[in-house]
């Protein structure tokens, strides 16, 4: 059982370059989500899922794009990376709204 | 808007002792709160959770509990262990997702 998988781990981009991680859960929950991690800022959401085929905003979504075509994944893509999206990402899941959440590992971003 | 707010941000205690962490948010019109456990440049680990509903959750040497009419919630760690040494976070979920609070640093020296 591999619960949240995220796809790369680490990764270092260039100002402008695009990207895109892969969250995978194989536990069949409806809800999925993005994090992004600050030092001394918590974690701070970015959009979610509550279903395959639908996404929303979350906290801080400027200069990111998501989509849940499958509903064991949720791709988080920043289509110009800045240096302000340097940050560790994770993904989380839920099989309820407000269900225990299960997370990924995190992906490492560096942005030069 | 809704915060969490954990006190203190770091702790170092010698190893078997009894420590409180504190977790306090501003919304009483909460659904559940979770506790979670992170270890340097992993991800998080749920250590419990509480409805809204109940008043605690056991586990093992881990005692979590609630109190929505003061905002708090207390983790609540028997006879620390150095393999204890994490940052702990604790989330409340609103209407439709999780606010953290920032965690607390904490160290069980052998």
């Amino acid at each position: 059982n591999a619960g949240v998988t995220q796809t790369p781990k680490f990764r270092v981009l260039k100002t402008g370059q695009s990207m895109t991680l892969l969250c995978a859960q194989d536990m069949n929950h409806e809800y999925m989500y993005w994090y992004r991690q600050d030092p001394g800022m918590g974690l701070r959401l970015i959009h979610y899922s509550v279903g395959e085929g639908t996404t929303a905003k979350g906290e801080v979504p400027d200069g990111y794009n998501v989509s849940r075509l499958k509903k064991q994944n949720f791709l988080l893509g920043l289509e110009s990376a800045a240096p302000s999206q340097t940050s560790v990402y994770f993904c989380a899941s839920s099989y309820e709204r407000t269900g225990e959440l299960f997370f990924g590992e995190g992906s490492r971003l560096t942005v030069l | 808007k809704q915060e969490v707010t954990q006190i203190p941000a770091a702790l170092s205690v010698p190893e078997g002792e009894n420590l409180v962490l504190n977790c306090s948010f501003t919304d009483s019109a909460i659904y559940n709160l979770q506790w979670f456990r992170q270890d340097p440049g992993k991800g998080l680990t749920s250590l419990l959770l509480i409805q809204s509903s109940q008043r605690e959750q056991t586990s093992g040497r881990l005692n979590a509990s609630l109190d929505k009419s003061s905002g708090r919630s207390t983790l609540y760690i028997a006879a620390s262990q150095p393999g204890d040494s994490a940052t702990y976070l604790c989330a409340f979920s609103g209407t439709y997702k999780y606010i953290f609070g920032t965690g607390t640093r904490l160290k069980v020296l052998a």
